[in-house]
């Protein structure tokens, strides 16, 4: 397994264009995580999966934002009507379900988004 | 909401200096992980702590997890070049959600 890859790595779109962001986690992995870290900052969670369901969703995902996990393995992250402050790099992270042992999550290299 | 809060947030050092970077929060996690980042990068995982009080090695760093589960150091022995990047902590909470802190930007000169 190569671990957890994520599509494109760059991408550079205009103001009001649609996006998406592609994520293939580890193949044994039941959970997916997304995540939003611009410059000087951690990651900030967005949302996560529990095989198809989504579990949760952190108040920066506007109805802009949408992430799909429809067969419980690749995810889409898709942004609508992008903005200049969704510019940001979208971490793609994956783990096991393994809470007493530390739940540890795996990431991908990231998408960077450039809005201009 | 549960913060982490990492210090110092930037550290220039030169080579073969010790140097112990902090993870502090008011939050109990059920475990935490170190990460490192490089520009343009996702982050790499270094180590997991689960239990209070546990102290892992690896190689030159030493990561300690505080007796409460609500605190992490990690302490670099003779710093290199190459440890340099940004070192960040995350908390697991009990729902397996990792939350990270803004990290500490480790520069160290040859």
């Amino acid at each position: 397994d190569t671990g957890v890859s994520q599509d494109p790595r760059h991408k550079i779109t205009k103001r009001g264009q649609n996006v998406t962001f592609r994520c293939d986690p580890i193949s044994e992995h039941n959970r997916l995580y997304w995540y939003r870290q611009t410059l000087g900052q951690g990651p900030e969670f967005l949302t996560y999966f529990q095989n198809e369901a989504q579990l949760e969703k952190s108040r920066l995902l506007s109805d802009r934002f949408s992430a799909e996990r429809p067969k419980g393995s690749f995810s889409t992250l898709e942004i609508q009507r992008t903005e200049q402050g969704d510019s940001a790099m979208y971490l793609c992270a994956s783990s096991f379900d393994r809470v007493i042992s530390g739940n540890t999550i795996y990431f991908g290299e990231g998408s960077w988004l450039t809005v201009v | 909401t549960q913060l982490l809060e990492q210090s110092p947030q930037f550290l220039s050092i030169q080579e073969g200096e010790n140097l112990t970077v902090y993870c502090n929060s008011s939050s109990v996690f059920s475990s935490l992980q170190w990460y490192r980042q490089e520009p343009g990068e996702g982050p790499v995982l270094l180590v997991t702590v689960v239990t209070g009080g546990e102290v892992k090695k690896l190689k030159r760093l030493t990561f300690q997890f505080g007796d409460a589960r609500k605190d992490s150091s990690l302490h670099i022995t003779a710093a290199q070049p190459g440890d340099t990047g940004l070192y960040l902590c995350a908390g697991v909470d009990n729902a397996g959600k990792s939350t990270f802190g803004d990290g500490t930007t480790l520069t160290v000169k040859p």
